[in-house]
């Protein structure tokens, strides 16, 4: 199995600054015949199922606000909130979708400072 | 926009089976791959497996001893039966859609609200 590790496990960001989460995985995710690294990235706050944010590492899904941004490549991974606003505080998953089983990183949860 | 529908007990008794359905609104249910996902609480997400319309299935190797998924096509619908249950199965557990290209499943883009169960006597 993928195991992925994300860091730190909690963060408080003051309004209107950046935030940083970063996760690793155990190998790389980057296939290397049509060179993606096969990560996403969720949100998930309190009463609702995740919501996929960032696919491919680093492609912004339909509707999320660009604030949110997605980089790295083979095991190393992050995403970047750049204007922390009030309705991001959630809990942040990375996920692998490079092979089954399809795992998860632990969550790293995102309050305001 | 796609929609999924968790059912089933929220409470099941240990050693039972838990047996959950969802549902799946808009659109057929064939083309993608078809997943169940659980989280405990103050815990992270664990992936249990996934079916194809065509019953192909994949298990986590942590649960394969113990979970069969089944889909209904013509009702839109597909199965999680997870047997010999213990505490340690206490869970809001998830359907989820898995994006598809070319045939190939990649991340989860749909999910459903999520069903807490619990087990207990």
């Amino acid at each position: 199995d993928i195991v992925m590790t994300q860091s730190p496990d909690s963060l408080a960001v003051s309004l209107g600054e950046r935030a940083t989460i970063n996760c690793k995985s155990s190998q790389s995710v980057l296939y290397s015949s049509n060179n993606k690294n096969y990560l996403a990235w969720y949100q998930r706050k309190p009463g609702q199922p995740p919501k996929v944010l960032i696919s491919w590492a680093s492609s912004r899904e339909s509707g999320v606000p660009d604030r949110f941004s997605g980089s790295g490549s083979g095991t190393d991974f992050t995403l970047t909130i750049s204007s922390l606003q009030a309705e991001d505080v959630a809990v942040y998953y990375c996920l692998q979708y490079y092979s089954t089983p399809r795992t998860f990183g632990q969550g790293t949860r995102v309050e305001i400072k | 926009q796609v929609q999924l529908q968790e059912s089933g007990p929220g409470l099941v008794k240990p050693s039972e089976t838990l047996s959950l359905t969802c549902t799946v609104s808009v659109g057929s249910i064939s083309t993608y791959y078809w997943n169940w996902i659980r989280q405990p609480a103050g815990k992270g997400l664990e992936w249990i497996g996934r079916i194809y319309h065509t019953g192909d299935t994949n298990y986590n190797p942590s649960l394969k001893s113990r979970v069969t998924l089944s889909v209904d096509t013509s009702n839109n619908q597909f199965s999680l039966n997870l047997k010999s249950v213990t505490a340690a199965d206490t869970a809001v557990y998830f359907c989820a859609r898995e994006s598809t290209s070319n045939g190939y499943p990649y991340y989860f883009d749909y999910w459903g609200q999520g069903i807490l169960v619990t087990i207990s006597s």
